[in-house]
């Protein structure tokens, strides 16, 4: 156990919808980091938070959105949902540092219909 | 920008062989660089990291990698490979906290 939480483990929705995924990171780490895996993109790098605010953009599509929040949970929200986005969303945190090595959820498996 | 490559998709060892997971990379700058381990329906379970220092790394679960910066290479291993490695491997390049994922390379060990 990792120590880092997500719920739902499990989503499915349809085309158009709407969903926010939670991830809580592991007690005391400030960075939170968030991952999309699919069979033919392999595992891509969405974008991280640092205490509340933006640290680094990867290939995060404009209709998705993250935020961190004063507890340091964090949310991903994923609009005008497409067959495409039907993936597995990780959650990371790490501490402080240099390079610091990341902690992974169990992640969320999200079905679009 | 940084980037890296797992130039095999699978690797297929017998129990008790070595076994390496190759991994290369592309970066500006000094790498710092990672490998995971991704058992079937988790997340990814850090290995080891290379920052800076001796080349030869070692992790957990008896695993160690070599860096090579000649070679710009980021090489796992370990020298006997049990049935319970089977997993999926991950090499990762972090450059200002930006990391970048390969492809992964699928291992199974055979008893």
């Amino acid at each position: 156990d990792s120590g880092v939480t997500q719920t739902p483990k499990h989503l499915i929705t349809a085309t158009g919808q709407r969903v926010t995924l939670r991830c809580s990171p592991r007690s005391g780490d400030l960075s939170v980091y968030w991952y999309q895996q699919s069979l033919d993109q392999g595992l891509q790098f969405l974008i991280q938070y640092y205490n509340g605010e933006e640290r680094a953009k990867g290939n995060i599509l404009e209709r998705f959105s993250a935020q961190q929040f004063p507890d340091l949970h964090s949310e991903l929200n994923l609009s005008s949902l497409e067959l495409g986005d039907s993936a597995l969303y990780f959650c990371a945190s790490s501490p402080g540092g240099l390079a610091p090595e990341q902690f992974f959820g169990p992640g969320t498996r999200l079905t679009v219909l | 920008a940084q980037s890296v490559a797992q130039p095999e998709d699978q690797v297929n060892v017998a129990e008790g062989n070595p076994l390496t997971v190759k991994c290369t990379y592309s970066v500006s700058g000094n790498p710092y660089l990672f490998w995971y381990v991704q058992y079937p329906n988790r997340g990814l379970q850090f290995l080891l990291k290379y920052i800076t220092g001796d080349n030869l790394v070692k992790g957990s679960y008896g695993f160690e990698a070599e860096f090579n910066k000649s070679q710009t290479s980021f090489h796992l291993k370990k020298p006997s490979a049990l049935v319970s490695d089977s997993a999926l491997y991950f090499c990762a390049v972090s450059v200002n906290n930006d990391m970048r994922f390969g492809a992964g390379t699928r291992l199974t060990v055979k008893p």
